[in-house]
């Protein structure tokens, strides 16, 4: 067990659509990355935060926006969901969010239909 | 933009025999990481290595940046390190850039 918690582990959902993933980081923590995981295009960064602000930003859509919260834990909102959305999503969690080893949840799996 | 790629695509051992995967990339990066996925999907991160070696029990990495490549050696096998191993590459100056390799599946057999 990594620390790291994402819910849903599942989502299913339809074309159109908007969902928020939810990833709590290990304690102490304080930067969260998010990843999408698909067949088509494989391993993708989307974005990662440090202490509540955005450090780096990836191949992330603009119907994708994520944000920290002062608790740390993170969301990633999708929006206008579209079937190439489907894939595993990511979070992990550093303590340094710079070089510093990664600790990655379980994954939640959205499935757009 | 930066490519990355990995080779082999993959891979077949027996348990106790070691192994080479390597990772070329394109461009002059910052950082180079390697991760592994479990067949259940978990992922962990291996190694943080823009540049030389490092080692962790059976595992090491190291990397030449100069040449644009990094090595990871798995010794003495065993049938847990079965998965997907990727690396990664991040480039800081500039646009920011990390990109993910197509990783290599690695079967270790008992």
């Amino acid at each position: 067990d990594s620390g790291v918690t994402q819910t849903p582990k599942h989502l299913i959902t339809a074309t159109g659509q908007r969902v928020t993933l939810r990833c709590s980081p290990r304690s102490g923590d304080l930067s969260v990355y998010w990843y999408q995981q698909s067949l088509d295009q494989g391993l993708q960064f989307l974005i990662q935060y440090y202490n509540g602000e955005e450090r780096a930003k990836g191949n992330i859509l603009e119907r994708f926006s994520a944000q920290q919260f002062p608790d740390l834990h993170s969301e990633l909102n999708l929006s206008s969901l579209e079937l190439g959305d489907s894939a595993l999503y990511f979070c992990a969690s550093s303590l340094l969010g710079g070089g510093d080893t990664q600790y990655f949840g379980p994954g939640t799996r959205l499935t757009v239909l | 933009g930066i490519q990355v790629e990995q080779s082999p695509p993959d891979l077949i051992l027996q348990e106790g025999a070691n192994s080479t995967l390597r990772c070329n990339f394109s461009d002059s990066v910052n950082n180079l990481q390697w991760f592994h996925q479990n067949p259940w999907g978990q992922l962990i991160n291996l190694f943080y290595i823009p540049s030389g070696t490092k080692q962790n029990g059976r595992l090491s990495a190291t990397t030449v940046a100069t040449e644009r490549y990094s090595l990871l050696y798995i010794s003495s096998s065993q049938t847990t390190d079965s998965g997907v191993y990727f690396c990664a590459v991040v480039r800081t100056s500039g646009t920011y850039k990390y990109i993910f390799g197509t990783g290599t599946r690695l079967k270790v057999l008992a």
